[in-house]
């Protein structure tokens, strides 16, 4: 089946733009997490949503971040009020939650750009 | 809590030379552990893994790891270094939350 899909691939935002980044898991994942990846930096965890449980905004950087996931499927990421500081690529992963394994399945990423 | 670390962000190879990614872990019970891969402009694919059983994990293209318990590592090795092997690679521990390491970048040397 296909794997996690992430759109769009690339985006470009002025400084103070709202953004919207979608991620579409694997069918029947119910695990889904959102990372950042700064340039040179490794994966900062962001948020993870785990079926109908409330979510787990941990990694959120401040409240200009937020996440929903609907019918447990399609998730989006939205950036308030974009900073260049948000430039970074945005990594979606999900992954069946019944496997003990905890092994994550990735999407392609999106790159955002705050001009 | 649990912690990653991957030892040098940069490692350097020779093309045909051994590569070894340093990986150690920090937690209290002994979790479950990864290496993935990160090609230029891609997401993360998953190179092996280390769950239960048999200490040495074979993964794709090669690779394979070692989970030592008394030294709380898992290190990745490749034999003989190919010029495709070279991108990020990411050391990540499990239990009951995911932790990545910050990652090694290998450069491959023709």
């Amino acid at each position: 089946g296909a794997g996690v899909s992430q759109s769009p691939s690339n985006k470009v935002t002025e400084k103070g733009k709202d953004v919207e980044l979608r991620c579409d898991p694997i069918s029947g994942h119910t695990a889904l997490y959102w990372y950042r990846q700064s340039l040179g930096q490794g994966l900062e965890f962001l948020i993870y949503f785990q079926g109908n449980s409330a979510p787990d905004k941990s990694g959120l950087p401040s409240d200009r971040f937020s996440a929903e996931r609907t019918g447990g499927s399609v998730s989006t990421l939205t950036i308030q009020r974009t900073q260049q500081e948000d430039s970074a690529v945005y990594l979606c992963a999900s992954r069946q939650a019944s496997v003990q394994s905890y092994e994550q399945y990735f999407g392609p990423g999106t790159r955002l750009t705050v001009t | 809590a649990q912690s990653v670390t991957q030892l040098g962000s940069h490692v350097s190879v020779s093309e045909g030379a051994l590569v070894l990614l340093r990986c150690n872990y920090s937690s209290s019970v002994p979790p479950y552990l990864f290496w993935y891969v990160q090609y230029p402009n891609q997401g993360l694919q998953l190179l092996l893994k280390y769950t239960t059983g048999a200490t040495l994990v074979k993964g794709i293209n090669g690779f394979e790891a070692e989970f030592k318990k008394s030294e709380t590592s898992f290190h990745l090795t490749k034999p003989s270094a190919h010029m495709s092997d070279a991108a990020e690679y990411f050391c990540a521990s499990t239990y009951q939350k995911v932790t990545f390491g910050t990652g090694t970048k290998l450069q491959v040397i023709p």
